[in-house]
């Protein structure tokens, strides 16, 4: 099955600073690709994704950049606010029906400090 | 419009007990999930549903069974709870059809259960 591993665990950076979380993937037929933020005692929500005929998404300060032959993906949130202070989750998934289910990464614990 | 909710919030049990986790979703959602949540290891999927009377097992589905007969509910149930089953657990649905945002997964708010 899928396996996806996600770096760093955490990850400390001073507000105006940028931040990047990295995920590799093992199944290369994943074709999607979402970033998860979760805050503190609530439920996960996506802020992201992707999908595999893109290279790079951008939303205002979020970005993820895919690399196919390489296998990973990357989160890029540029002039940090203590407001993005959360565990980011990366995931993969092969499509719809029983492939649609994703695997998570282990989750990266940003913190943007003042 | 409530999206996806989850009853309980909390739960505690007693080791052998048993109990279900209900999350209902008023998206008109096909596809319906459930996760547990444990520190350090992410969103692990442990059963999940792509259309009414259907399930399939997940990453982890050992101590745990579910169903699906209406389409907007989809129901965890534990027969005999054991102390590693102290997690937190999601659900989550989403499109599963032809859309705009047919991978897209809307998560609830989650259940804290405890097995003492």
């Amino acid at each position: 099955g899928e396996n996806v591993e996600q770096h760093p665990s955490t990850l400390s950076v001073q507000e105006g600073d940028s931040a990047v979380i990295k995920c590799t993937y093992s199944d290369s037929a994943s074709n999607y690709f979402p970033w998860y933020k979760q805050e503190l005692g609530k439920r996960p929500q996506l802020i992201i994704d992707i999908r595999s005929n893109v290279g790079e998404k951008k939303d205002q300060r979020i970005a993820v950049t895919l690399n196919k032959t390489a296998k990973h993906f990357s989160l890029h949130i540029t002039e940090t606010q203590p407001e993005d202070s959360a565990v980011y989750f990366c995931a993969a998934s092969r499509g719809t029906g029983t492939a649609s289910k994703l695997t998570f990464g282990t989750g990266t614990r940003l913190q943007v400090t003042l | 419009n409530a999206g996806v909710t989850q009853t309980p919030k909390f739960r505690v049990l007693k080791t052998g007990q048993s109990m279900t986790l209900l999350c209902a979703q008023d998206m008109n959602h096909e596809y319906m999930y459930w996760y547990r949540q444990d520190p350090g290891m992410g969103l692990r999927l442990i059963h999940y549903s792509v259309g009414e009377g259907t399930t399939a097992k997940g990453e982890v589905p050992d101590g745990y069974n579910v169903s699906r007969l209406k389409k907007q509910n989809f129901l965890l149930g534990l027969e005999s709870a054991a102390p590693s089953q102290t997690s937190v657990y999601f659900c989550a649905s989403s499109y599963g059809l032809a859309g705009t945002k047919i991978d897209t997964q809307y998560f609830g708010p989650g259940t804290r259960l405890t097995v003492l």
